[in-house]
């Protein structure tokens, strides 16, 4: 079975802190992706990589940075946490290839709380 | 780019009723379409998925979707709704290589 794993389940932070949140996956994938989860909007991709050291901006990148130094591992950073950065963050990985159609494999989120 | 519009935000159906789950999509060439659950707490896991050929698509706990090209629509569809499926739904279309999702239908299932 494929597993993607996040560093933690629940995170509280302060305004202004500098917040990281990892993801591991153990099966290979090139492609890894970081989601923000919002009630009513769904799930909006923030930031992709389909390789090592290689990154993608999504459709909210503001106020976020990633960092992929292994294929297994893809790190969200939040330069400077601010109140609307509070959500449940989701990570993903999806099959070699990088096809359009490829299915991804979620981790089980981070929520974040930013006071 | 790809959209995906899911019209329900909240469903509630009775303990062995059937549902469906309605997903409308926008995309200019054939779609790859997608239905994952997301229960309480958890991440997201897939349903079912569609790519190609048969219409059709059986996945998983008796899931199954429609592809409806004149429609635009891939509803997910169970004839016999179980507690257990209490859950947030999510639909996705992918393009060429991003993945759009719904916003999501919650489903209340009534004992």
């Amino acid at each position: 079975d494929v597993k993607v794993t996040q560093s933690s389940r629940y995170l509280v932070k302060r305004t202004g802190e500098k917040v990281f949140l990892e993801c591991v996956q153990d099966m290979d994938h090139e492609n890894m992706f970081w989601y923000r989860q919002d009630p009513g909007l769904g799930l909006r991709l923030i930031y992709f990589s389909y390789d090592v050291k290689m990154k993608e901006k999504g459709d909210i990148p503001e106020g976020y940075s990633v960092s992929r130094e292994k294929k297994e591992r893809f790190s969200l950073i939040l330069e400077s946490a601010s109140t609307n950065q509070t959500s449940m963050y989701l990570c993903a990985s999806s099959e070699p290839g990088g096809r359009a159609g490829d299915t991804q494999y979620f981790g089980p989120g981070t929520r974040l709380t930013v006071l | 780019a790809q959209s995906v519009t899911q019209p329900d935000i909240h469903i509630t159906v009775s303990e062995g009723a059937s549902l469906e789950l309605r997903c409308n999509y926008s995309y200019g060439a054939t779609p790859y379409l997608f239905w994952y659950v997301q229960s309480p707490g958890q991440g997201l896991q897939l349903l079912l998925k569609y790519f190609s050929g048969d219409t059709l698509v059986q996945g998983i706990k008796g899931f199954e979707a429609e592809f409806k090209r004149s429609q635009s629509s891939f509803n997910l569809r169970k004839p016999s709704v179980h507690w257990s499926d209490a859950a947030e739904y999510f639909c996705a279309v992918q393009g060429n290589n991003d993945m759009r999702f719904g916003a999501g239908t919650r489903l209340t299932v009534k004992p």
